[in-house]
């Protein structure tokens, strides 16, 4: 399996611009997470999916952020309008049995520049 | 809810020395202990886990964490580091028959002096 893929790598966008965060799950999966890291926040959950279904939003930072999973495949962040304060490297990572102790498999990540 | 707190947010360490880093978690109920390591722009990886049994956890390079139930600690140790250690390390929670939902603490970077 070709792990999590995450797209785009680097985006680099003007404050107010809209930006989509893909990311395609490890075939099998069951569970997506997204998560931000700054460095002076660490590795933040923002939200996660079971069976394509969101569980728990309450690390979104605000409605200018949303989530979608319409697909056990397919998965994205968005944030619109975009904020200097949104740069960071958002991660996502699936797993087959989050709920019983199982390993998360992450993403290489997508750095966000918000100029 | 749960939390996690890595007391140290960097770690210098002498090659061929040993390492502890600290983690300390929060919880009203049983839970799952994990560590994850990031090498430099990628993305993070399992070094090991806790779920039941043997409180002593050996996991890949070399690493082992001890879970410690009454002092809520799940530190992580290496006899002897390398200077291909070097890398953030984090420490994961999740609440067991709960939900699905891990959480990390703020990460401890670790640094090999040659």
């Amino acid at each position: 399996d070709a792990g999590v893929i995450q797209s785009p790598r680097h985006e680099v966008t003007e404050m107010g611009q809209e930006v989509t965060l893909r990311c395609k799950p490890i075939s099998g999966h069951n569970s997506l997470f997204w998560y931000r890291q700054t460095m002076m926040r660490g590795l933040e959950l923002l939200i996660y999916f079971n069976n394509n279904v969101p569980i728990d939003d309450s690390g979104m930072p605000e409605d200018r952020f949303s989530a979608k999973m319409p697909n056990a495949s397919f998965s994205t962040l968005k944030i619109q309008p975009s904020e200097p304060r949104d740069s960071a490297v958002y991660f996502c990572a699936s797993s087959s049995l989050a709920g019983r102790g199982g390993e998360l498999f992450f993403g290489e990540g997508s750095r966000l520049t918000v100029l | 809810a749960q939390s996690v707190t890595q007391l140290d947010s960097q770690v210098p360490v002498f090659e061929e020395a040993p390492v502890e880093l600290r983690c300390n978690y929060s919880s009203s109920v049983s839970v799952y202990l994990f560590w994850y390591v990031q090498y430099p722009n990628q993305g993070l990886q399992l070094l090991l886990k806790y779920l039941s049994g043997s409180t002593l956890v050996k996991g890949i390079n070399g690493f082992e964490a001890e879970f410690n139930k009454s002092q809520t600690s799940f530190h992580l140790r290496k006899p002897s580091v390398h200077i291909s250690d070097t890398a953030e390390y984090f420490c994961a929670v999740s609440e067991r028959n709960r939900d699905d939902k891990i959480i990390f603490g703020k990460g401890t970077r670790l640094h090999i002096l040659p």
